[in-house]
């Protein structure tokens, strides 16, 4: 397995712009979450989906944030409109009873 | 609710030393435990975790971890550390339900 997938590794957009993050959870995995990591806040759980249904969103920041699993090999997140303070390291993470695996995040910087 | 705490934020050892890396948890009931590591701009990859039996538990690359319910402890240990082992390590806790509470990172680095 190619384990967990993540599109764009980089993104740089201008404040107010849409950017949509993607996720493709490893095969097989019956929950998705979504993570953000900063140095300020360290790694914090945005939302977290099981069976694609969206199970806590309590993490997520504010409206601007929105998340959906459409079906069980793909996810979205995005920030609409992007704000500076939104710059971080997006991990996607799949799991399988308990252990989590991460893919390799996307750097989004908001300028 | 749960916490966890790593009360090292970095850590130096020399090329061949031994490692240990401290995490307390704060958790009502018997809790599941992880230890991931993070290679700069890389996501996180499992250690190792403990759900229950052998307070011991191996992971990969030399690692290994001891469950200590009395002190409330799940450190990391490795007895000869190697330059690649340089790294942020986050311990976890099984946060009730399917969620992960992470500590907020131990820094390694390692002297040649």
């Amino acid at each position: 397995d190619a384990g967990v997938i993540q599109s764009p590794r980089h993104e740089v957009t201008e404040m107010g712009q849409e950017v949509t993050l993607r996720c493709k959870p490893i095969s097989g995995h019956d929950y998705l979450f979504w993570y953000r990591q900063t140095m300020m806040r360290g790694l914090e759980l945005l939302i977290y989906f099981n069976n694609n249904v969206p199970i806590d969103d309590s993490g997520m920041p504010e409206d601007r944030f929105s998340a959906k699993m459409p079906n069980a090999s793909f996810s979205t997140l995005k920030i609409q409109p992007s704000e500076p303070r939104d710059s971080a390291v997006y991990f996607c993470a799949s799991s399988f009873n308990y252990e989590q695996y991460f893919g390799p995040g996307t750097r989004l910087t908001v300028t | 609710a749960q916490s966890v705490t790593q009360p090292d934020i970095h850590i130096t050892v020399s090329e061949g030393a031994s490692l240990e890396l401290r995490c307390n948890y704060s958790y009502g009931a018997t809790p599941y435990l992880f230890w991931y590591v993070q290679s700069p701009g890389q996501g996180l990859q499992l250690l190792l975790k403990y759900f229950s039996g052998d307070t011991l538990v191996q992971g990969i690359k030399g690692f290994e971890a001891e469950f200590k319910r009395s002190q409330s402890s799940f450190n990391l240990r490795k007895p000869s550390v190697h330059w690649s082992d340089a790294a942020e390590y986050f311990c976890a806790v099984r946060a009730g339900s399917y969620q992960l509470t992470f500590g907020k990172g131990t820094k390694l680095s390692v002297i040649p």
